[in-house]
């Protein structure tokens, strides 16, 4: 079992519609968690990092973190073309290094 | 804004041949992580430095050697290379270990071994 796991996918959603996206992990210290997108070919590119319990919001990106459930989850309001793309949940342990999910490709559907 | 920069892009190497990957990081950060991305994969950590000096270690070969200078610049050496080094390599640079700082990836080294 992967330390750090994430709904498969791929996932394809309307334009316009909500994009849910979700992740959780095993290490009950785990104190800091993020979410990359993906192009492909390129650098995972930071959208959020989330550090308490509670939802953190930034434009069309939520956040959402529940460390008793051990999980964290990435909404996507007014979803677009542009944000199709393979998102990545990280989790730091320990000397900070990022453990990755497998990763969620999501498809914008015009 | 300044990011990390990675050389080179890309490189085609033989089997047994070596190869050095190079990373700069972000200016002001002291720690610089590396990572190796297969196909279809998640990023997997190899290896970290914090202020020139190994910080943490994950799965990196016996083959793979990397260090960081005083300019807080790193290299990532790889010896003796075989075709399932075959991977995307990036080097990523926050500004504080310890800390839960952000860390934020170079655009990588595509790396082909035939």
């Amino acid at each position: 079992q992967k330390e750090v796991e994430q709904n498969s996918g791929p996932l394809s959603v309307p334009e316009g519609a909500i994009a849910s996206l979700n992740c959780t992990y095993s290490d009950r210290g785990s104190q800091s968690f993020f979410w990359y997108r993906q192009y492909s070919g390129k650098s995972p590119e930071l959208i959020m990092s989330i550090y308490s319990n509670g939802d953190k919001e930034d434009g069309r990106f939520t956040a959402q973190l529940n460390k008793a459930s051990q999980y964290v989850s990435l909404l996507i309001r007014d979803s677009q073309p542009s944000d199709s793309a393979t998102y990545l949940c990280a989790v730091s342990q320990g000397a900070q290094k990022l453990v990755f999910g497998q990763g969620t490709r999501l498809t914008i559907n015009p | 804004a300044a990011g990390v920069i990675q050389s080179p892009r890309h490189l085609i190497k033989e089997k047994r041949e070596t190869a050095t990957l190079k990373c700069y990081p972000i200016p002001r950060h002291d720690t610089v992580y590396w990572y190796q991305q297969g196909p279809g994969q998640d990023p997997q950590f190899l290896i970290s430095f914090y202020e020139k000096m190994q910080s943490d270690k994950g799965s990196i070969p016996d083959r793979f050697s990397a260090q960081q200078f005083s300019d807080y610049h790193s290299e990532l050496n790889m010896s003796s290379l075989e075709l399932g080094d075959s991977a995307l390599y990036f080097c990523a640079s926050s500004p504080l270990e310890g800390t839960g700082e952000t860390q934020y990836f170079g655009p990588g080294t595509r790396l082909l071994v035939l």
